[in-house]
């Protein structure tokens, strides 16, 4: 199974400033025949389901802010938060699609300091 | 407007079975991969299974096989989870969850029900 590793557990930043969440893969999860990262980024706020914000690693859902920005290849990615706003507090999951079982990270939790 | 909601969580005791059903609407569900995913109180993530459109291929995390079985209704746009055997470290939210309609279910989700709640507890 493939291990996603998010960094930090916890996260609290000011309103207005930057927010970077990490996540890292036990193995690779680009495809080489068609060069895509097979990761994804969710958020989930308290009381709800999870609300995919990015696939391809980088490939920004609709209707997502562009304050909200993913990068990464291979095994290491990063969600910023470029200005965070009070309506950004939530929890922050990435998810490998690489190959079964899909695995998720363990989550990191972003508050207002 | 795309929607998904889960039925049939509860309590059950260790050894129990238990079925939940998702109804689906706001799309054709024939096309797309679907999906169950938990998380257990005050935890993370966990995908549970998924099933391909023609309800021929499934695939299941190795804490659930043999277990629970994953299956659809395309004609009246149901997805369910059938779960045996169930032990306390189930108890979970389980969600119902969209894939994609590119005809892999190597995919996250994009719609997410609100999830039904399972207890596994004496």
């Amino acid at each position: 199974d493939i291990v996603m590793t998010q960094s930090p557990d916890s996260l609290a930043v000011s309103l207005g400033e930057r927010a970077t969440i990490n996540c890292k893969s036990s193995q690779s999860v680009l495809y080489n025949s068609n060069k895509n990262n097979y990761l994804a980024w969710y958020q989930q706020k308290p009381g709800q389901p999870p609300k995919k914000l990015f696939y391809w690693a980088s490939a920004r859902e609709s209707g997502v802010p562009d304050r909200f920005s993913g990068s990464g290849s291979g095994t290491e990615f990063t969600l910023t938060i470029s200005s965070l706003q009070a309506e950004d507090v939530a929890v922050y999951y990435c998810q490998q699609y690489y190959s079964f079982p899909l695995t998720f990270g363990g989550g990191t939790n972003v508050e207002i300091k | 407007e795309v929607q998904l909601v889960e039925s049939g969580g509860g309590l059950v005791q260790p050894g129990g079975s238990l079925r939940l059903s998702c109804a689906a609407s706001g799309f054709t569900f024939s096309n797309y991969c679907m999906n169950w995913v938990r998380q257990a109180p005050g935890e993370g993530l966990q995908w549970v299974a998924n099933i391909k459109q023609d309800g021929n291929e499934k695939y299941y995390v190795d804490s659930v096989k043999g277990r629970f079985t994953i299956s659809r209704d395309n004609a009246n746009n149901s997805l369910f989870l059938e779960m045996d055997s169930l032990r306390a470290e189930d108890t979970a939210v389980y969600y119902c969850a969209r894939g994609d309609n590119s005809g892999s279910c190597y995919r996250p989700a994009d719609y997410w029900g609100q999830g039904t709640l399972v207890t596994v507890s004496s």
